[in-house]
């Protein structure tokens, strides 16, 4: 079935820099949800892209589709240590019933 | 959070002892769904439903059974539990509507010795 690959698995940055993770797919999503989750908590709903090219902010989060539908990206302008977590990317499969998660990017920032 | 709970929230049991977990919510939304989250897996989804007795399959359904004799509860059998089983899981309801986002419950970390 449909898979997504996010990458990287992993990233550390210095508190200020920025941090950019990956969403891939080799077949056209119809849509794109993005999610966080603290260390030891649970995802949480960030944002849906549905429109090839879209592109959305949350303060300094940007978000973007791309314009074939198969890749999305997350960046995030200067970290905060309230930014770490882990990233995950989603699309609603067959049906539009069910989520298939990818593997997430854990971010970790140095104050 | 959309009045999800999980019960327990931390389990410790043997190999081969039956398991369930619970997860209740209050504002009678329809879809429920029971993930697995194990490092370097990201999210797996093992059951969802879609109403009062109506369940389906997901992707890592094997050694799993669901029920959902009311709205509110779902419920995650492990009829005998194995040590693969370790993970922690998640229960999710989605929101009817444009979105379609899930809201996670808070989650239970099973630890089969």
């Amino acid at each position: 079935g449909q898979q997504v690959m996010q990458i990287p698995q992993y990233q550390h940055v210095q508190e200020g820099e920025d941090f950019t993770t990956y969403c891939n797919s080799s077949t056209t999503l119809s849509n794109i949800q993005w999610y966080k989750q603290r260390p030891g908590g649970h995802p949480v709903f960030l944002i849906q892209l549905v429109k090839s090219g879209e592109v959305k902010k949350q303060k300094r989060l940007t978000f973007q589709f791309g314009e074939a539908k198969k890749n999305s990206s997350l960046h995030i302008t200067a970290t905060q240590t309230t930014d770490v977590g882990t990233y995950f990317c989603a699309f609603r499969g067959q049906g539009a019933q069910k989520l298939v998660f990818g593997q997430g990017t854990r971010l970790t920032i140095n104050p | 959070d959309a009045g999800i709970t999980q019960s327990p929230r931390h389990k410790v049991t043997e190999t081969g002892t039956p398991v369930t977990l619970r997860c209740h919510q209050t504002e009678n939304h329809r879809y429920m769904y029971w993930y697995r989250q194990d490092p370097g897996h990201g999210l797996r989804l093992i059951h969802y439903s879609y109403g009062v007795k109506d369940t389906d399959k997901g992707e890592v359904s094997d050694g799993y059974s669901v029920s959902r004799s009311k709205t509110e509860d779902f419920l995650l059998t492990l009829e005998s539990a194995t040590s693969s089983q370790t993970s922690v899981y998640f229960c999710a309801i989605r929101i009817a509507g444009q979105l379609h986002e899930q809201f996670f419950g808070p989650g239970t970390r099973l630890t089969v010795l």
